[in-house]
């Protein structure tokens, strides 16, 4: 079954500096990632998808995949106090569309 | 962007009686699923939906668990009877094709059973 790891757990950073979550997963086999932003008592947003290596922006958030590595990355660019939220790492297959969640990095950005 | 609602925001029950969850999808999706996520823990998957079928499902759908969509109303997910362990906040989403189509979720409902 399909592990997805997250880190750090939670992560504060000032406004305007540069926000880093890293996921691990163990199926080197699969094709779609994508974070999500979960604020408190709210569905999930979806920031940006990526399904090849390399990297994809969408506005201030870019994500970084590297398969071989079993890794995939978000970078939050100058970061606002309302980004504070858990971010969450999500994978699944081309095939089968079965999300397969980590355990979320709490970010808190202070002002 | 495309919004999924979730009736109720939450719901409180006594163990043993049956509860509904609602989901409106966004309206021209044709792909529904349900996941859990336990307080403290991973989301986690249940079940996704496609024509009037369960296309797949986890561990964690108990025999208790249902789920339907009829003539294109609420995707719904029917716990009978309920236990203490389903006590968790539940989440739909919906989208509209299977392959990479990517998923919207609602706000989730609350369940706590008592």
């Amino acid at each position: 079954q399909q592990k997805v790891q997250q880190s750090p757990e939670s992560l504060t950073v000032s406004e305007g500096a540069m926000a880093s979550l890293n996921c691990t997963f163990s199926d080197g086999t699969s094709n779609n990632f994508r974070w999500y932003r979960q604020h408190s008592a709210k569905g999930l947003e979806v920031l940006v998808s990526i399904f090849s290596d390399g990297e994809k922006e969408e506005g201030r958030f870019t994500a970084h995949l590297n398969r071989a590595n079993l890794h995939v990355s978000l970078h939050i660019r100058e970061p606002q106090p309302s980004d504070s939220a858990v971010y969450l790492c999500a994978v699944s297959m081309n095939s089968n569309n079965r999300i397969f969640f980590g355990d979320g990095t709490q970010l808190v950005v202070k002002p | 962007g495309p919004k999924v609602l979730q009736i109720p925001s939450h719901q409180i029950i006594d163990m043993g009686q049956m509860v509904t969850l609602n989901c409106d999808p966004v309206s021209n999706h044709l792909y529904f699923y349900w996941y859990k996520q336990i307080l403290g823990q991973q989301m986690e998957f249940l079940v996704n939906f496609y024509n009037g079928k369960v296309m797949e499902k986890s561990k964690l759908f108990k025999d208790q668990f249902s789920v339907e969509r009829p003539d294109g109303s609420y995707f719904t997910l029917k716990i009978q009877p309920t236990a203490l362990e389903d006590s968790a906040v539940y989440f739909c989403a919906s989208s509209y094709r299977d392959w990479g189509g990517e998923q919207y979720f609602g706000p989730g409902t609350r369940l706590t059973v008592l």
